[in-house]
């Protein structure tokens, strides 16, 4: 079992160019999540999803894109990088459980706008 | 805005219990009490979660007021490698809802 992994791990983008960063999860988790960390803050949640096919927006969804068309992948796409989204991205998974939810995390992806 | 309140941060001394407090005082009676912590440009990590009965594992112990306003994480025997960002976080049962992580208390553990 690799849990949750992220693809890339580094990426330094100029202003304007797009990439996909890829979650991955063999868990045969329902909801998948994309984060971003910025310095001295806590996590933010840009998109989730709660099954394949399906995505919906989080705190900070703006200049992102996401996509869920097989139930263990989770694209995360940027069109048009910014400054503003250099970040670390986190993306994680849940089973979902009468019993609550538990959220395993990837090992995360830190971007680089210049 | 976050639903929890937590100090920014705390210290305590190796191999003495750790008790972070967090305040969640508008918590429903479907939302559920979750801890993650998140060790220096790591993965955050779940550590414990519990509705209204005290629970413990075989990392921490939860404490959770009879009113459900707040709650006490408990490291009983705090080593070096406790040093994280610990987050409180509220979560429905209903999980179709946005998740809010918050600023989480920076644990120092000192030698």
């Amino acid at each position: 079992n690799a849990g949750v992994t992220q693809t890339p791990k580094f990426r330094v983008l100029k202003t304007g160019q797009s990439m996909t960063l890829l979650c991955a999860q063999d868990m045969n988790h329902e909801y998948m999540y994309w984060y971003r960390q910025d310095p001295g803050m806590g996590l933010r949640l840009i998109h989730y999803s709660v099954g394949e096919g399906t995505t919906a927006k989080g705190e900070v969804p703006d200049g992102y894109n996401v996509s869920r068309l097989k139930k263990q992948n989770f694209l995360l796409g940027l069109e048009s990088a910014a400054p503003s989204q250099t970040s670390v991205y986190f993306c994680a998974s849940s089973y979902a459980s009468l019993l609550g939810d538990t959220q395993y995390f990837g090992p995360g992806t830190r971007l680089t706008v210049l | 805005d976050a639903k929890t309140t937590q100090p920014t941060s705390m210290d305590c001394a190796e191999g003495r219990a750790a008790n972070l407090p967090c305040n969640h005082s508008t918590i429903s009676g479907n939302e559920y009490v979750y801890w993650y912590r998140q060790i220096h440009s790591q993965g955050p990590q779940y550590i414990i979660h519990g509705l209204k009965n005290n629970e413990t594992n075989e990392m921490a112990s939860l404490i959770i007021t009879e009113d459900r306003k707040s709650s006490t994480l408990i490291l009983p025997h705090a080593t070096l490698r406790d040093t994280a960002v610990y987050y409180c976080i509220v979560r429905p049962r209903n999980r179709d809802d946005k998740i809010i992580f918050g600023k989480g208390t920076r644990l120092h553990i000192l030698p």
